[in-house]
């Protein structure tokens, strides 16, 4: 069984601050990990995403994120935050990358 | 990337009444597809697996004969809210994974109003 643990449900960081949300998961076999956004009334876009190899992944818009076995996280990050960047974050986590199970998401604020 | 459309974005309906909503893969095949749901300012709970030329599988705690599912092509999966009410409303999403792949590719949506 996978579970996914997203600490905070808010954020909110000023504009070209230093983004960071948070993602510890839970899994029972070696998981494949994602991150996605979402706009409001919109469908899920893809941010990044681990399944094996390097653990720091890099994905669009400045995103990556870093894969950490040992502390099961997956937290995403960024280095200068833009107002474009407010949106709810969504971590996952899947065994194959087919039936996925979210986290709570958190509500990413920028502020100018 | 894999693009995935669905109809109505959005449809208001009496209760009572059956809404049928499209989720489809535009420029790849997809022998599954999954059915999520999503209440306000909560995050997805998967709802079911819609395979193609076979039965959906449902996720425990939800009514199979309430939310029916057919994947009639490897390009189309419809889900029907039957008998709709209120605490229907919700916004549902679907996904695919474009084969050989995996990663998911997500719908828009469709928001369900349930009068």
């Amino acid at each position: 069984a996978q579970s996914v643990t997203q600490l905070g449900s808010h954020v909110s960081v000023s504009e070209g601050a230093l983004v960071l949300l948070r993602c510890n998961y839970s899994s029972s076999v070696p998981p494949y990990l994602f991150w996605y956004v979402q706009y409001p009334n919109q469908g899920l876009q893809l941010l990044l995403k681990y399944t094996t190899g390097a653990t720091l992944v890099k994905g669009i818009n400045g995103f990556e994120a870093e894969f950490k076995k040992s502390e099961t996280s997956f937290h995403l990050t960024k280095p200068s935050a833009h107002m474009s960047d407010a949106a709810e974050y969504f971590c996952a986590v899947s065994p194959s990358g087919s039936r996925l199970t979210f986290g709570e998401g958190t509500q990413l604020t920028v502020n100018p | 990337g894999a693009v995935v459309s669905q109809h109505p974005s959005r449809v208001i309906c009496k209760s009572g009444t059956s809404v049928k909503i499209e989720c489809r893969s535009l420029d790849f095949q997809a022998t599954t597809m999954f059915w999520y749901r999503q209440f306000p300012k909560q995050s997805l709970m998967l709802m079911a697996t819609s395979n193609e030329g076979s039965k959906a599988t449902y996720e425990q705690g939800v009514e199979k004969d309430k939310f029916l599912i057919n994947h009639a092509s490897l390009t189309l999966s419809t889900l029907t809210v039957t008998s709709a009410h209120p605490e229907d409303s919700s916004f549902y999403i679907c996904s695919a994974p474009s084969d050989g792949t995996d990663t998911q590719y997500f719908g828009p949506g469709t928001r369900l109003t349930v009068l």
